[in-house]
């Protein structure tokens, strides 16, 4: 069964200090990964996939099969970066499953 | 992207009540779930919502409990059975619109409260 971990229940980071979210998956197959962000009194949206190798709101993430990662990095944290994160890992079925998620809190 | 709207936005149940939450996609979808996130967890998967066939329910989750229905591509039902405190929780729908990416968008969510 696949399974999502992020280690790292609360990032308290400095305005413009580099952020560094960390995700690791186990999974059979070939993953599809993906990062969700959740803004206060939002829902739910995508940030990032794995797929597309893009840059999204000074955001990346880069697919490490060999360490089984998926970490989300921002060289410069802004405070609307203050959100929770989750990773999330597709499965057979188109399946989405998320790991625990990870509150940022950019202090000014 | 989908627009997707889910209805309540929030109730608050006596134990022992139902409800049922409606999830609305503003275009045709093949594929709908439906996800729990309880109080400072994670999103779980619930169920997938198949159109014209009966719901896949995930391991711990059953159908009498949490019956499913997708009468046509752009609608699905969420009912929570029998309710208890234990069930609240948020409820979320989400639709995988087939792209490329196979990404999904996720509705509102319906904060549930049980009593």
């Amino acid at each position: 069964a696949q399974r999502v971990t992020q280690p790292e229940k609360l990032l308290s980071v400095f305005k413009g200090a580099p952020v560094e979210l960390k995700c690791n998956y186990s999974y059979s197959g070939s993953p599809e990964l993906f990062w969700y962000v959740q803004y206060s009194r939002q829902r739910l949206q995508l940030l990032l996939r794995h797929i597309s190798r893009e840059s999204i709101k000074g955001f990346t993430a880069d697919l490490n099969k060999g360490e089984t990662s998926f970490h989300l990095k921002k060289p410069f944290a802004q405070e609307e970066d203050s959100a929770m994160y989750y990773c999330a890992l597709r499965a057979a079925g188109n399946k989405l499953t998320f790991g625990g998620g990870t509150r940022v809190l950019v202090k000014p | 992207s989908a627009v997707i709207s889910q209805k309540p936005s929030r109730d608050i149940c006596q134990r022992g009540t139902s409800l049922t939450i409606q999830c609305q996609v503003d275009s045709q979808v093949t594929m709908m779930f439906w996800y729990r996130q309880q109080p400072g967890q994670s999103l779980t998967l619930i169920a997938t919502a198949n159109q014209g066939s009966e719901a896949t329910y995930e391991s711990g989750f059953v159908i009498d409990k949490f019956p499913i229905s997708r009468p046509n591509l752009t609608f699905s039902t969420l009912t929570v059975s029998n309710m208890s405190p234990e069930d609240s929780s948020i409820y979320l729908c989400s639709v995988d619109l087939g792209t490329q990416y196979n990404e999904q968008f996720f509705g509102p969510g319906t904060r549930l409260t049980v009593l």
